[in-house]
């Protein structure tokens, strides 16, 4: 079965901190996708990157950016110089997608909170 | 390009009424998944449709019941409901059912079970 985990539930930081997001993944498939969501309080999911199972380069936009060890099953997430508008719910998710559609399954999320 | 939209935004029910939700899927998708997330907790798989047919369904019984049409935009049905069908219910399309393709989430419909 696939499993997503998120260890950290909050994270506080200060404006302009770096902050890094876990994410460990549990999967038999050899292919499968990894996929980072942003949730504000407005509840709908931004979608962020999307990483096949093949790639593990490390990708970069902007502030964000994507380590991913398929060595260790992980897709960890970090925001360089963080800003207030980062505030939000995080989320991983790994696409299951043997048949029966691409079923996304998320992690449980990390809150991230940005003071100034 | 239009965006995933949801109605309703909001809603109110009592236990053992049947409810319909309803979604719109992103212009030129033709599949759409629904999850249910609960307070402080990740979204969890309902069901996926692709071309009008279910392509997919997560753990959950029978009486989580849905539809697409031929437009892509889709229903869910939800009957008999109970305490703790409150929850957040997000709706996704997708260019097609392959994993692919990214999920674009609409705002969800926040449904509160009394």
């Amino acid at each position: 079965a696939q499993k997503v985990t998120q260890a950290q539930t909050e994270i506080s930081v200060v404006e302009k901190e770096d902050v890094t997001l876990d994410c460990v993944y549990e999967t038999r498939d050899t292919t499968y996708y990894l996929f980072w969501y942003k949730q504000p309080p407005s509840g709908e999911l931004v979608f962020l990157i999307r990483r096949n199972s093949f790639d593990e380069q490390n990708e970069i936009s902007g502030r964000y950016s994507w380590n991913f060890q398929k060595s260790t099953s992980s897709f960890n997430f970090t925001i360089t110089a963080s800003q207030v508008v980062d505030s939000a719910v995080y989320f991983c998710a790994l696409s299951e997608g043997t048949g029966g559609g691409n079923k996304l399954t998320f992690g449980t999320g990390t809150q991230l909170k940005v003071e100034l | 390009e239009t965006g995933v939209t949801q109605s309703p935004t909001h809603l109110i029910k009592t236990r053992g009424q049947q409810v319909t939700l309803r979604c719109s899927s992103q212009s030129g998708h033709n599949t759409v998944s629904w999850y249910q997330q609960a307070l402080g907790q990740g979204p969890q798989f309902i069901f996926q449709y692709y071309r009008e047919e279910e392509n997919g369904r997560g753990n959950f019984p029978p009486r989580f019941s849905g539809l697409q049409f031929p437009n892509y935009s889709s229903e869910l049905n939800v009957n008999a409901l109970e305490l703790d069908d409150s929850a957040l219910y997000l709706c996704a399309s997708s260019l097609d059912g392959s994993r692919t393709y990214e999920q674009y989430f609409g705002p969800g419909t926040r449904l509160t079970v009394t």
